[in-house]
């Protein structure tokens, strides 16, 4: 089985650069992805690591050590719209398990 | 191209009786997963249907059934509802094999009085 470990709650300030990590405890680990979840809203995919090291995509970036077992998720330049829940997810689209989600509030 | 579709959007059923969801996914994609998210337990897998067949069952029990038409529509079943049931289930459709992204609907909101 897979279980992830990430923070419940980060807050930060507009402009700012906020890291939100995720440990985990898996068997048959296929790769690390992160999803955004507006109240309300269904989860969209923002990213994924299949290797070891940093993947980019605008003003997020991922990153994943499989010899740590950990990976994170760094949002930059922060805006009010990036308040939200993150979550770190274990495994193929198929089959994932997800991480409790850790809420990121943006203000002002 | 549309997205994944859940129908219906909200749901008020009476503990003891059975339900169905249904899903349609992006056309083209195979793989239909199905998870129950509610706020003390989070996202929690149910399984996942690939060319109408379960490919992979989460921890739930066997209340929780389901199944996929040839055109890759998928629904969700739940028999004798526990309050507990009460959730939001969402359905997330990809184009299966190792695929990373998953494309979620908006999910179904289902009250058990």
């Amino acid at each position: 089985g897979q279980s992830l470990e990430q923070p419940s709650e980060v807050t930060a300030v507009e402009g700012a650069i906020v890291q939100i990590n995720c440990t985990y405890q898996t068997s048959g680990f296929y790769g690390l992805s992160w999803y955004q979840q507006h109240d309300g809203g269904a989860p969209t995919f923002l990213s994924y690591n299949a290797l070891d090291g940093l993947e980019e995509t605008g003003r997020f970036s991922s990153f994943l050590s499989r010899s740590d077992s950990y990976g994170y998720l760094l949002l930059q330049e922060l805006q009010m719209k990036d308040s939200a829940s993150y979550f770190c997810v274990g495994g193929d689209a198929g089959k994932s398990t997800f991480g409790d989600g850790t809420t990121l509030t943006v203000k002002p | 191209k549309a997205g994944v579709t859940q129908t219906p959007r909200y749901l008020i059923k009476t503990r003891g009786q059975q339900v169905t969801l249904s899903c349609s996914p992006i056309s083209g994609h195979r793989s239909v997963s199905w998870y129950q998210q509610t706020p003390g337990q989070g996202l929690q897998f149910l399984f996942e249907y690939f060319s109408e067949t379960q490919r992979n069952k989460g921890n739930f029990p066997g209340r929780f059934s389901g199944r996929q038409f040839s055109n890759s529509r998928s629904e969700m079943n739940v028999s004798t509802l526990e309050l507990g049931d009460s959730a939001l289930y969402l359905c997330a459709s990809s184009l299966g094999g190792e695929a990373a992204e998953a494309f979620f609907g908006q999910g179904t909101r289902l009250t058990v009085v």
